[in-house]
């Protein structure tokens, strides 16, 4: 079947703006992660949902990021008033039950402050 | 949150030589530690995981060991190959559905021939 989708692949926004990444996860899959990985960095870990909610959303780096996931399935990340610090790859993974399970990654949202 | 931390950053090897990265996690209440490879403009990919039940586990030329004890937990890559070349990122959670998977910040392997 299909694997997790990102949308858009790319992105570049000027400073200020808005924007909205979207991450389609494997059917099936209750478990769903947000990432930011910066030029050969790490895997900063956003936010975790379980279903619909968000029992760990600790890493979300400031007010100005926020995650909603609706049905169970399609989750979307918003960055109010990007900043260019904001510019990195954003990775959204899925497993079947929890973190206990492999996570599959989608390819990324590249996206670029300007 | 569970804090991990992977050393080390970067690790060069010669092809056929062995590689061994190492994890330490903070919460003793993680019970699956996973590792992941990612290829140079590819998304990351489970390898091998291990759950706090067992002390060791192979697949092929990899390994990974536990020792929940001490908090800490190895990648060994034996004979290595160029293909081999890559980033590793290790990850500790504690298994249950209110848990994120958190991971360590990743080991560039560079396996020259």
């Amino acid at each position: 079947g299909a694997g997790v989708s990102q949308s858009p692949s790319n992105k570049v926004t000027e400073k200020g703006k808005d924007v909205e990444l979207r991450c389609d996860p494997i059917s099936g899959h209750t478990a769903l992660y947000w990432y930011r990985q910066s030029l050969g960095q790490g895997l900063e870990f956003l936010i975790y949902f379980q279903g619909n909610s968000a029992p760990d959303k600790s890493g979300l780096p400031s007010d100005r990021f926020s995650a909603e996931r609706t049905g169970g399935s399609v989750s979307t990340l918003t960055i109010q008033r990007t900043q260019q610090e904001d510019s990195a790859v954003y990775l959204c993974a899925s497993s079947y039950t929890g973190a206990n399970t492999e996570a599959f990654f989608g390819q990324g949202t590249r996206l670029t402050v300007v | 949150g569970e804090n991990v931390e992977q050393h080390p950053s970067t690790l060069s090897v010669q092809e056929g030589d062995s590689a061994v990265i190492k994890c330490t996690y903070s919460d003793s209440a993680s019970n699956y530690f996973p590792w992941y490879k990612q290829e140079l403009g590819k998304r990351p990919q489970l390898i091998i995981d291990i759950r706090s039940n067992v002390g060791e586990k192979k697949d092929q030329r990899i390994a990974v060991t536990l020792n929940k004890t001490a908090k800490h937990f190895s990648l060994h890559i034996t004979e290595t190959q160029p293909e081999d070349s890559a980033v590793y990122f290790c990850a500790a959670s504690k298994g249950n559905s209110g848990y994120a998977l958190n991971f360590g910040k990743g080991t560039s392997l560079l396996v020259t021939p």
